[in-house]
Formats: structure tokens, C-alpha cells, sequence
């Protein structure tokens, strides 16, 4: 089945210590998202790739970065995790058009990236 | 600044009741309205819905839009313990540029229990 596999599942850092999570898809998707959701919080963009196009949001902090290999992999690096940092950590992907609405935004997720910093 | 409100936070039902899950939203360049169950795992796909007033029905879940009044309902019959989950409301906006996609803004959900 078509689908993002999320690695790894869980990530245990210490404070300060880079991580690097990672994303891939299979469903030729030409977006890919990077979400945080902390717990009982909404999921909040942090930024975008549209094709090879990087989209920030303004309030992401620098201390988080992306890269996008390739169509497939999607990468989210944490430069120096706090514990503030701690949440999990969804990719999504979704084919979009701007001009047309027929199957755009129904973002397909997914199973997660749950972060612990120590 | 873009926002959706869910209500309410969370619910305790008995099976076989039904159930109301509301939800409003503040979006500029408003395109959609998406719902998504959230288990223990990935938020799943259950309704896009773009045109007020049409429901949108997959078994005993509906959906509705209002996009005069800026709210959405999810309708749950017939309960049962695995409908059990976070339900995610997210009102998506057009792109604003040339190389940016549209965007999802969610609510922070409505944490549903249905009991035996």
C-alpha cells in the first residue's frame, strides 16, 4: 500500500543533542508537511516543501530545519533540542493544485515521530 | 490570525449514543473543511467538505458545512468503543504564492470516549 513511513517511531536526545527525523512516501505526492503536536495541542506547522520549493512558517524557530532529497524523503532536523522541544512530530503529504480542489488538501499522515529530550 | 475551535474538549458517551462534534474556524482564503480521526497512531482522512450545506455521510458518520456562520458539525450514531479516539478539525487556505501549497490550520481537537 502507498503510504509515509515515518522513522523512528520514538527519539530519545539529550538536551542540546542534534536529531534528525525522517519521512517517506510512496504516493508521488509533490507536498510534503512537517507538523508538531505537543500533547493536547493542536498539530502546528512548522514548514512545507512544495516540489523543491521550502516554505517557513514565521514563527518556526531556527533551531528547526528540512531537506528534501529527493520527491520521496522529506527530513526534519532539530539543530539543538530543549526540552520545549519534546512533542510529536507528524509528516504529511498531499498532492496539490492551486487552481483546481478535486483531491487537494486531504493530507495523508504519518504514524509519527514522538520526541523525548532529557 | 487563522483559527479553529473545537467543542467540546472531550466527551464521555455510552455506547449506542449519538454524537455532535462542533466545530468553527477563522481561516483567510478559506478552501476546505477537513475532519480526521487521530488514535494512538496517524490522523486518518473522514470527510472534505467545500460547499455549504451538502452532507457528506460514511456510515454511521456525517458531516456538515456552513460557510455563511464559519462552522462544521460531525454527527457519530450509534456509537461503539472504537470510535474512541481524538477528532481533528482543520480548515485548509488557499496558497499564497506561486511554490507554497495550502495549508492546514487544526483545532486542538475533541477527545472522544464511548464506554460499554
Amino acid at each position: 500500500d502507498a503510504m509515509v513511513i515515518q522513522n523512528p517511531r520514538y527519539q530519545v536526545t539529550q538536551f542540546g543533542k542534534p536529531v534528525t527525523l525522517s519521512c517517506s512516501q510512496t504516493l508521488n505526492h509533490n507536498v510534503m508537511y512537517w507538523y508538531q503536536q505537543k500533547s493536547s495541542q493542536a498539530p502546528k506547522l512548522l514548514f512545507h516543501y512544495y516540489d523543491k520549493d521550502f516554505n517557513n512558517e514565521a514563527d518556526t524557530p531556527d533551531n528547526f530545519q528540512s531537506r528534501r532529497p529527493n520527491t520521496s524523503f522529506c527530513f526534519l532536523d532539530i539543530r539543538s533540542p530543549g526540552l520545549g522541544d519534546a512533542a510529536m512530530y507528524l509528516c504529511a503529504t498531499s498532492r496539490d493544485w492551486p487552481t483546481g480542489l478535486t483531491g487537494a488538501n486531504v493530507l495523508t499522515f504519518g504514524a509519527g515521530s514522538r520526541l523525548t529530550v532529557l | 490570525e487563522d483559527k479553529v475551535v473545537q467543542s467540546p474538549l472531550s466527551l464521555v458517551v455510552h455506547e449506542g449514543d449519538t454524537v455532535t462534534l462542533n466545530c468553527s474556524y477563522e481561516v483567510t482564503n478559506f478552501r476546505s473543511l477537513l475532519w480526521y480521526k487521530q488514535e494512538k497512531k496517524a490522523p486518518t482522512f473522514l470527510f472534505m467538505l467545500t460547499s455549504s450545506g451538502i452532507e457528506k455521510k460514511s456510515g454511521r458518520l456525517s458531516s456538515i458545512l456552513d460557510k455563511k456562520e464559519l462552522f462544521s458539525i460531525l454527527n457519530i450514531t450509534a456509537t461503539q468503543t472504537g470510535d474512541s479516539a481524538i477528532y481533528l478539525c482543520a480548515a485548509s487556505s488557499l496558497p499564497l504564492y506561486t511554490g507554497t501549497a495550502s495549508k492546514l490550520t487544526f483545532g486542538t481537537g475533541t477527545r472522544l470516549q464511548v464506554t460499554l
